[in-house]
């Protein structure tokens, strides 16, 4: 089955610190990958995604993301935290041929003063 | 922002009853998405849209129904609601399709 995991419910950096949200995935095929952010009360909104090229994908709000195809991992990186950062993150995959996507159960992220 | 409304914001009511929940966008995207959104299971699709009148399942599409006879408007139906589809839906859009690219600020539904 096509699936991608955020093995971490929860993730506390304290601000200043770098930040890594995980993420891994077992997809046939050449998979899209994405990140998405939600803020309290809000929808979620798009960051960043890979498609194919550099693995070191660079996106909304200071945040990279690093395709790895040989661990298949999407690790979400940001170099210095800010406690706005505070917030439910999501991986999601596109698998290689469908038309769409699949949603991991999300990271929340506390950024400490 | 993208120009998506969800309404109503809020909704209570009783097992049994049906329940219409409206998603409303001003950018023209020609896809439209329902998910659902719980605790521990991430956001899960329920039913897309690809074009007026055209319409698809998701993953979870079983108890839930769609019609989008505009481009703008997809209505997401409960015809018999139940305790299990307590939970926050949220309508995305996407120009190209394949990914959500924005996504209306959910309806937190409750079913009692």
């Amino acid at each position: 089955a096509q699936s991608v995991a955020q093995p971490e419910d929860q993730v506390n950096v304290a601000e200043g610190n770098p930040l890594t949200v995980k993420c891994t995935y077992s997809v046939s095929g050449n998979p899209y990958l994405f990140w998405y952010v939600q803020y309290p009360n809000r929808g979620l909104q798009f960051l960043l995604k890979y498609i194919t090229g550099d693995n070191l994908v660079k996106g909304s709000y200071g945040f990279e993301a690093e395709f790895n195809k040989s661990q298949t991992s999407f690790h979400l990186k940001k170099p210095s935290a800010l406690v706005s950062d505070s917030a439910l993150y999501f991986c999601a995959v596109r698998p290689g041929g469908d038309d769409k996507i699949i949603f991991g159960k999300g990271t929340r992220l506390h950024i400490l003063p | 922002d993208a120009g998506i409304t969800q309404s109503p914001r809020h909704k209570v009511t009783e097992t049994g009853t049906p329940v219409t929940l409206r998603c409303h966008q001003t950018e023209n995207h020609r896809y439209m998405y329902w998910y659902r959104q719980d605790p521990g299971h991430g956001l899960r699709l329920i039913h897309y849209s690809y074009g007026v009148k055209d319409t698809d399942k998701g993953e979870v599409s079983d108890g839930y129904s769609v019609s989008r006879s505009k481009t703008e408007d997809f209505l997401l139906t409960l015809e018999s609601a139940t305790s299990s589809q307590t939970s926050v839906y949220f309508c995305a859009i996407s120009e190209t399709g394949g990914e959500p690219q924005h996504f209306g600020d959910g309806t937190r539904l409750s079913i009692l």
